[in-house]
């Protein structure tokens, strides 16, 4: 289930099942979109970007959605892994054709063995 | 050469001291970045660098002072910091706006 309050947001999955990470994002000016990774102790890790132009885009085991309507994007993982369990980043780009990235709060992806 | 390399990866210093945290790259990316990041915090961006000039300040403390000796190096000048600021200090490089950025680990800082 997931949960919020004064902790990240975590969302516990079964091994084996498919994850579902959500992200709101502020502006609606914003054109390219990055999901991160994040293990304890380490930088973020890209994983997959999408720019505005698409709604779908697919990676290996990973699908990213995105909903302009409703400033909404979502992070797919299939058959979620041990090794997925990390935090989610997602951030937004091109606000101002800048090199501006900003990051949303984040999902902490817990997978249970 | 795909890495963005860290140095130190742990520094503690006291509120008097002057340090200065050290950021790598090799693939030939026109953009650096740094980033601060609190506990269970996302990074917040804190200086963008393009072609080796300063192009993004966001509204950060003077005791904080970047700089860019050359395309592959950024360097963040630390002095006279307070508890507050203990934070895990990310670099990135980019190929330009609207692009991935690749992260280091970061510098894990503690100011006592």
């Amino acid at each position: 289930g997931e949960s919020v309050g004064l902790h990240l947001p975590t969302l516990s999955v079964q091994e084996g099942d498919n994850s579902i990470i959500n992200c709101a994002y502020s502006n609606s000016a914003s054109d390219y979109f990055i999901w991160y990774k994040q293990e304890s102790g380490k930088g973020p890790q890209f994983i997959i970007d999408i720019r505005s132009n698409m709604d779908k885009r697919q990676g290996q085991r990973v699908t990213v959605l995105l909903n302009k309507t409703v400033k909404h994007l979502s992070l797919q993982i299939a058959a979620t892994q041990p090794g997925d369990s990390a935090v989610y980043f997602c951030a937004e780009s091109g606000m101002d054709s800048s090199y501006k990235l900003i990051f949303g709060s984040g999902t902490r992806l817990l997978v249970r063995p | 050469d795909t890495e963005v390399t860290q140095t130190p990866k742990h520094l503690v210093m006291g509120m008097t001291n002057k340090k200065s945290l050290k950021c790598e790259q090799h693939m030939g990316h026109r953009a650096m970045y740094w980033y601060k990041q609190k506990a269970k915090k996302p990074p917040e961006l804190m200086f963008v660098y393009s072609y080796e000039k300063l192009s993004i300040n966001e509204s950060v403390p003077s005791r904080f002072s970047p700089e860019c000796p050359n395309s592959s190096l950024l360097n963040l000048h630390l002095h006279a910091l307070q508890p507050e600021d203990s934070a895990l200090y990310l670099c990135a490089s980019g190929t330009g706006p609207n692009t991935e950025a690749f992260f280091g680990q970061g510098t894990r800082l503690t100011v006592v």
